[in-house]
């Protein structure tokens, strides 16, 4: 079956500090794999999306990015970390048939 | 307009009653749909998809699937306790992509 590993669960940063945050997923072959922020109260909003290695699709300007090293891994990166990054991050893997989500990384920038 | 819409909520049921969850869209050409539950600070976890009309049971959850009226909804009979969560509803359009709502909060009261 399979399976869609996530972490840190909570990470606490300062400002301007760098981000990397990793999903991997065990089971299949050339997932999609998502970024998905969600901020406190609110609805998903989709970051990146990715259909294969190297293949990055950006869903909103913002100061992160995304890349997919090897197929099954999908990282979510910042250089310098702003207040308005905290949020719950979640990672996610599809094939038309509903997504499946990692369990979440807690995000705070203080 | 939005891909997805749902009310927000709080909506509250006692326990044992049952609650309805619903869900419009704007693409009438939408072919599947997806009903998640997320409980605070976790993941959204897919609890029912449906892909043509009617209704479509699964224990406790039934979801049904009007395409004419252009809505969804999810409904949980017997309501516990433990179903008190946030219910998402997703869909994907005919341009294959994917969306979420924003979610109704549903507290169960014993």
């Amino acid at each position: 079956s399979q399976t869609i590993h996530q972490w840190p669960a909570t990470l606490v940063q300062p400002v301007g500090s760098p981000l990397s945050l990793e999903c991997t997923v065990e089971g299949t072959s050339n997932p999609n794999l998502y970024w998905y922020r969600q901020a406190a109260g609110r609805g998903l909003q989709l970051l990146f999306y990715s259909v294969g290695i190297g293949q990055i699709s950006s869903e909103v300007p913002q100061n992160l990015s995304a890349s997919r090293p090897q197929d099954r891994q999908f990282i979510l990166s910042s250089k310098k970390l702003l207040l308005s990054d905290s949020g719950f991050y979640l990672c996610a893997w599809g094939q038309g048939h509903g997504y499946t989500f990692g369990s979440g990384t807690r995000l705070t920038v203080v | 307009q939005k891909e997805v819409e749902q009310n927000s909520g709080p909506l509250s049921v006692p326990e044992g009653a049952i609650a309805s969850l619903n869900c419009t869209y704007s693409d009438r050409g939408s072919q599947s749909f997806f009903w998640y539950r997320q409980y605070s600070g976790k993941s959204p976890e897919l609890i029912m998809s449906i892909y043509s009309n009617g209704d479509k049971e699964d224990g406790r959850f039934t979801a049904q699937l009007n395409k004419a009226s252009q809505y969804v909804s999810l409904l949980i009979r017997d309501s516990q306790p433990s179903d008190s969560a946030t219910y998402l509803c997703a869909l994907t359009t005919t341009g294959n992509q994917f969306y979420f709502g924003t979610g109704t909060s549903l507290t169960v009261i014993p």
